[in-house]
């Protein structure tokens, strides 16, 4: 198994609602990342997890709230977003810090 | 500041010829490279990879450059396919940070002319 699993694929939301993005990995990948990226521009971190602990935080809004409730996954909790929220969320693992990442296909999400 | 760039935009190429892509870097302190493919409406697929102290790398169709001296490094791909059209993005990161500090480029749309 060499994937990174992400669900929904796509999702549409009010700027009141709670939703929560969900990430797994099987490949025993001790490193998970939150990526957002809007249209024609690069992948910019939100979040890494090693080690099932939050390492990295890149002065993301609160409105965002990262969880990893274990080595196997990752949650993005998300409440009272912004249109300008709007983007393709991607999640991605690797084995350590210093190794490639995998990327899982991405949540398309859309605020509303 | 982007410390990673692609000035490419994008990229067509005829069937079975050789693309290459390029990439140049700003920070001195880079010492890990990559290069991701991704089609439209999925995640980045890893490619191939590079460490500063090897100025190639191959893996089948694919053979990474680094040129440290002129912080620049290109994807050749050949021969060309019809399924390789997709936007590449190139990436680095420091040893000591790792994917923590894993910049990407802008990317490069490639496109192949069967």
């Amino acid at each position: 198994d060499t994937e990174v699993t992400q669900t929904p694929k796509h999702l549409v939301m009010g700027m009141t609602n709670k939703k929560s993005l969900k990430c797994e990995q099987h490949m025993g990948h001790r490193a998970m990342y939150w990526y957002k990226q809007k249209a024609k521009k690069p992948p910019e971190l939100m979040f890494v997890y090693s080690y099932e602990k939050l390492s990295i935080n890149e002065s993301v809004p609160s409105r965002f709230s990262p969880e990893c409730p274990n080595s196997s996954l990752l949650n993005l909790h998300l409440h009272a977003l912004q249109p300008e929220d709007s983007a393709l969320y991607l999640c991605a693992s690797s084995q350590d810090r210093n190794t490639e990442a995998f990327f899982g296909q991405g949540t398309r999400l859309t605020v509303v | 500041d982007q410390q990673v760039k692609q000035n490419s935009p994008s990229l067509s190429v005829q069937e079975g010829r050789i693309s290459i892509l390029n990439c140049d870097y700003t920070n001195s302190m880079f010492d890990y490279f990559l290069w991701y493919k991704k089609y439209p409406a999925e995640g980045p697929t890893f490619l191939i990879s590079i460490s500063s102290i090897k100025d190639k790398n191959e893996d089948g169709r694919f053979t990474v450059f680094l040129n440290k001296s002129a912080k620049h490094l290109s994807l050749h791909i050949v021969p060309s396919q019809p399924g390789d059209s997709a936007v590449y993005f190139c990436a680095a990161s420091a040893w000591g940070f790792g994917n923590e500090k894993l910049t990407f480029g802008t990317g490069t749309r490639l496109t192949i002319i069967p």
